[in-house]
């Protein structure tokens, strides 16, 4: 069936570092791919979105790119901050009632 | 844009009680809403979707008499944790969708704690 795997955490790492999460899917049909990102006791917010093949969303600048061949929506910052520290959950659905979540990823930035 | 708020935030009750949560869409029109429930350190689990106007679909193992929910308008759907007990104990998060699109706009969740 439809699932998301996303690379399992905790991450840590140190202010400016680089970021990589793993997410990979499958899927029946086309949907769309999204990246959410939960501060502590708080909702989730919308963090990026792609929604076909080879698009690539971006925001506060964390990249990931719909890559179709792989199934894969990898998510990627330069240079991580404190501030970053947050659980991110790769997800993917489409306009119908199909949503899916992975796991999240807890993500420490030490100064 | 895409504004979701719920209230409470934070609710205590005693068992036995009943507890009515709150989901608005601020800025859209969300024909269907969904609600999830999220353990300590675990992924969302989704619980019902509502489309306006009509009964919530349940996944299964959610108890529909236990967790009532109402989408009576365009902007606002209600859950009620009815005769609430120690296991119902949990983080609930509201999202929303507007028709015919892919992305879910998340509320920021409320905190049950049933004594």
């Amino acid at each position: 069936g439809d699932s998301v795997t996303q690379m399992e955490g905790p991450v840590t790492l140190s202010e400016e570092a680089f970021l990589t999460i793993n997410c990979t899917y499958t899927a029946t049909g086309y949907p769309s791919l999204f990246w959410y990102v939960q501060y502590p006791g708080e909702g989730l917010q919308l963090l990026l979105k792609a929604t076909k093949a080879d698009d690539k969303g971006s925001n506060k600048g964390f990249e990931a790119t719909y890559r179709k061949e792989t199934t894969s929506f990898h998510l990627e910052k330069g240079s991580v901050q404190v501030s970053d520290s947050a659980v991110y959950f790769c997800a993917y659905g489409n306009t119908g009632n199909q949503f899916y979540f992975g796991t999240g990823t807890s993500l420490t930035v030490i100064p | 844009g895409a504004v979701v708020s719920q209230h409470p935030s934070r609710v205590i009750c005693k068992s036995g009680t009943s507890v009515k949560i709150e989901c608005r869409s601020l800025d859209f029109q969300a024909t269907t809403m969904f609600w999830y429930r999220q353990f300590p350190k675990q992924s969302l689990m989704l619980m019902a979707t509502s489309n306006e106007g009509s009964k919530a679909t349940y996944e299964q193992g959610v108890e529909k008499d236990k967790f009532l929910i109402n989408h009576a308008s365009l902007t606002l759907s209600t859950l009620t944790v009815t005769s609430a007990h120690p296991e119902d104990s949990s983080f609930y998060i509201c999202s929303a969708r507007v028709q015919n699109t892919d992305t879910q706009y998340f509320g920021p969740g409320t905190r049950l704690t049933v004594l």
